[in-house]
This record gives C-alpha cells, structure tokens and sequence, in this order.
C-alpha cells in the first residue's frame, strides 16, 4: 500500500521561504509515476502546484512558477517543495499526492497546514 | 490558463439524485476525475477516467464526460454523501481542478 507523509514546518514568515518534504512509503519514486504537491487554502478549493516526474522532470501551475521548485530523492524515496517569497495569501494545508497515469489522484498524504505569519 | 466551473453548491433530499456538472473548454476531449472530501480529512478518488469507480466506492456514484461538461451523479444519495465535491482534468502535464461544489443532503 503507497503511503504518503508530509513534513516540515507549521509556522513560515512573509518573505521567507516554505519548505515541505514528502516522504513515500510502500513504492519505489525511481520506479515510475509523477508525484505532485496540491495546496487548499482554508475553506477554499483545491490548487495544483505541480509535479515531478521520477527522472526528474517538473511541471508547475503558471501561477505559482516563478516561485516554486519540486526536487526528488530518490535514495531517500522522497519529494520536496520549495515556493519562495511567501505571502499570507500562501495559508494552506499542503497535501503531497501521486498522480497516475491520466492525472487522477489516488494517493494522498493527510497534509499539513502551514500559515504565513510574523 | 485552463479553467473548470462548478456550482457552487447542490441541494438533494435522501434517495434522491444529485447531479453535480463541471464546466471547461472542449473537456470531452480529456479524462475527467472527480473528488470527495469530507470536512478535514483529504480528498477520496470516487471516479475518475470519467467513468470509472475505483474499489470501494459505492455504486451509486457514477460519471459521464461529453462536449464541454462533465457530470458527477450520485444516485439514492444518502446522508453520508455530505461532502464537498471537485472534478480535475490533466493538462499539459499537470492537473487543474474545478471551483468545487458542496452538496447537502436536506
């Protein structure tokens, strides 16, 4: 069974920059599929970061491109998320996820809220 | 940039049929997945390549995806089928999800 955990801190100052780490369990990163970082403000809808394929290639939301980088390790089978420059606007539970093969998700990680505040 | 509407919210009484469309440009042409989540807990798959019910969920759920609209249907809907509800289409590489609906069972 494909687990999903994220991690990292809670509590991220304006301006700084937002670290996540996704660790996978039950499944081999290097061995396929996308895996994907997914945000949902409070008592607001989904947003798609974007993903990274498992040699590494990444695709981000336009949006959020200029500021975001997803990286794997892959001898630590885990998934990293970098969105610089954070804004309060950038409260949200972050959620790391596996995509298949025609984009649905059927691996999510339980998320974790991180809140923009000094 | 690629969008997908939905109602905002869906009202149906028990055994009913819900009916729950999401909206985007010629999305016929790409596969459609849909959502549930319930109030703190993370989204659970309930179709997705726009028909297909993964284990576990319940028959009454059921999609169809044509022209510009996909709809989710949820047939004798019963109290445990609260929830807030997305659809999600992949595009180029990337996936995109619509504005969510929140049905209530009256």
């Amino acid at each position: 069974q494909v687990q999903l955990q994220e991690s990292g801190p809670g509590l991220v100052k304006p301006s700084e920059t937002l670290s996540l780490t996704c660790a996978v369990s039950g499944y081999s990163i290097s061995s396929g599929y996308y895996w994907g970082w997914i945000r949902q403000p409070p008592g607001k809808g989904l947003e798609w970061i974007g993903n990274i394929y498992h040699g590494g290639s990444t695709y981000y939301n336009p949006s959020l491109k200029s500021r975001v980088t997803i990286s794997v390790d892959t001898s630590k089978n885990q998934f990293s998320l970098k969105l610089r420059s954070v804004t309060a606007a950038d409260t949200a539970v972050y959620y790391c996820a596996r995509p298949d093969v025609r984009g649905e998700v059927g691996y999510w990680g339980q998320g974790i809220l991180v809140t923009v505040s000094s | 940039s690629y969008e997908l509407t939905q109602p905002p919210s869906v009202s149906v009484s028990p055994g009913q049929t819900a009916s729950i469309t999401c909206s985007g440009d010629k999305l016929g042409d790409k596969y459609v997945c849909w959502y549930q989540q319930k109030s703190g807990q993370s989204p659970v798959l309930v179709i997705y390549q726009d028909t297909n019910r993964p284990s576990g969920i319940p028959e009454r759920f059921s999609g169809s995806n044509s022209g510009n609209t996909a709809t989710l249907t949820i047939s004798g809907t019963q109290a445990i089928d609260e929830a807030d509800y997305y659809c999600q289409a992949w595009v180029s590489t990337t996936g995109v999800f619509g504005t969510g609906t929140k049905v209530t069972v009256l």
